[in-house]
């Protein structure tokens, strides 16, 4: 079955930057995009982009060009997203998700379990 | 970006009754818009596609309607699990935009 399988919990310090993971299994890692979701403490839910592990092709909201960098490695089956030059507005959980086979690829019918990223000094 | 409104921000209903939220896109959206579901804590869980869709092992007391610039969520005859948050989400074009939610409460 499809798992997402998300890296812990972050604490960081404002300024910095943190990569977080999103290993997947259960299905061809090359053939579908994986999406990242923003959600902040009672708030709704935000895309940031995707990318394609097949080629490598991204695609992110434009509101986090330069903030998150999206990567994956096709050899581990393992999407990255990196987050830089981190301020409290980047404290949030930060979601994996994957498409429905078949349909709008827009549909996210897997999801990991979401990574808490708390920026404080 | 298309906006996504959604109504009401929040909604107290009791067992067994029958509730609709509601979700406004800024454009035409042409029926391509979803409907998740989350408890706290926990990831969205997608429960409706295309508008109007069921995804596999989705309750069938669930339905979504609409059509251009209007959605609509129905939930019959609400059990215990039911209570949560609900977001709609544009799927037609990039970026992929989600209403701001609307968390149902036991009354």
């Amino acid at each position: 079955q499809v798992q997402l399988q998300q890296s812990g919990a972050e604490l960081v310090k404002p300024g910095s930057s943190v990569k977080i993971s999103c290993k997947a299994s259960g299905y061809t890692f090359t053939s579908y995009d994986m999406h990242w979701i923003k959600q902040q403490p009672g708030n709704g839910l935000e895309w940031i982009g995707w990318i394609y592990p097949g080629n490598g092709n991204t695609k992110y909201n434009q509101k986090f060009n330069g903030k998150a960098t999206l990567t994956a490695d096709k050899s581990s089956s393992t999407a990255y997203m990196q987050l830089s030059s981190l301020t409290s507005e980047d404290s949030a959980v930060y979601f994996c998700a994957r498409p429905l086979p078949g349909y709008n690829p827009n549909w996210f019918a897997y999801w990991g379990q979401g990574t808490l990223v708390t920026v404080s000094s | 970006d298309i906006q996504m409104t959604q109504s009401p921000a929040s909604l107290s209903a009791s067992l067994g009754e029958t509730v609709t939220i509601e979700c406004l896109a800024s454009e035409d959206i042409y029926d391509i818009l979803a409907w998740y579901q989350q408890k706290p804590g926990k990831s969205p869980q997608l429960l409706i596609y295309d508008a109007s869709s069921l995804h596999t092992g989705v309750p069938s007391r669930f339905s979504g309607s609409g059509s251009g610039t209007q959605y609509s969520l129905k939930i019959n005859s609400l059990q215990p699990e039911d209570f949560a948050s609900y977001y709609c989400q544009n799927g037609l074009s990039a970026p992929n935009t989600f209403g701001a939610g609307t968390k149902l409460e036991l009354k």
